[in-house]
């Protein structure tokens, strides 16, 4: 089964802090997706990558930007957290000969105080 | 990409009924795919639909499709507690590989 892991489960930080956020996944996938689930928004995608070093805005990559240097891991990265980007974060991934199914990870609970 | 809307938002029947969900979309679509989520943890794919198929089952799930319509419908029977979870709808129109969700439909089944 496709494994996608995200790095942490919980995580708090103060206004200000640089955070990241990491998921890898285990199935050589080439497409990469960081959503955010606000309740009573869904989710919403912020950034999407086709291929290494490849990445594409969603639709609210404001206040995020993402790396990919490598196939298996995409980062998630808040430059300067600020309290309304308290949120669940989730990672997703699909291959290109899979179709488009999208596997997700479990989770990240950010919470910015 | 586009966003599928899913209604009812909330649904409470009793174990061993019938849930139905449903969907519905704007623009054509390729496919439809339909997700589950359980409290606080990532989605898991359920069951796909193209759009030349009219109907789908999967173990106790039934998907149906309308292009028409622009909708699509999630029947579970035979409900188990088990079952209680946000499920979401998310229709690709095959604009990018990019799928988008909507704020689901949260399903209790009460023992």
């Amino acid at each position: 089964d496709v494994k996608v892991t995200q790095s942490s489960r919980y995580l708090v930080k103060r206004t200000g802090e640089k955070v990241f956020l990491e998921c890898v996944q285990d199935m050589d996938h080439e497409n990469m997706f960081w959503y955010r689930q606000d309740p009573g928004l869904g989710l919403r995608l912020i950034y999407f990558s086709y291929d290494v070093k490849m990445k594409e805005k969603g639709d609210i990559p404001e206040g995020y930007s993402v790396s990919r240097e490598k196939k298996e891991r995409f980062s998630l990265i808040l430059e300067s957290a600020s309290t309304n980007q308290t949120s669940m974060y989730l990672c997703a991934s699909s291959s290109i000969e899979g179709g488009e199914k999208l596997f997700f990870g479990s989770g990240t609970q950010l919470s910015v105080l | 990409s586009q966003q599928g809307e899913e209604d009812p938002q909330a649904l409470s029947i009793q174990e061993g009924e019938n849930a139905t969900m449903n969907c519905s979309y704007k623009t054509s679509i390729n496919n439809l795919q339909w997700y589950r989520q359980n409290s606080g943890r990532g989605l898991v794919h359920l069951i796909l639909i193209r759009s030349n198929e009219r109907e789908k089952h999967s173990g106790r799930l039934r998907v149906t499709l309308d292009t028409s319509k622009k909708s699509s419908s999630l029947l579970i029977t035979a409900s188990r507690a088990a079952d209680t979870a946000s499920y979401f709808c998310a229709p690709d129109d095959n604009a990018g590989n990019m799928l988008t969700f909507g704020g689901g439909t949260r399903l209790m089944v009460k023992p």
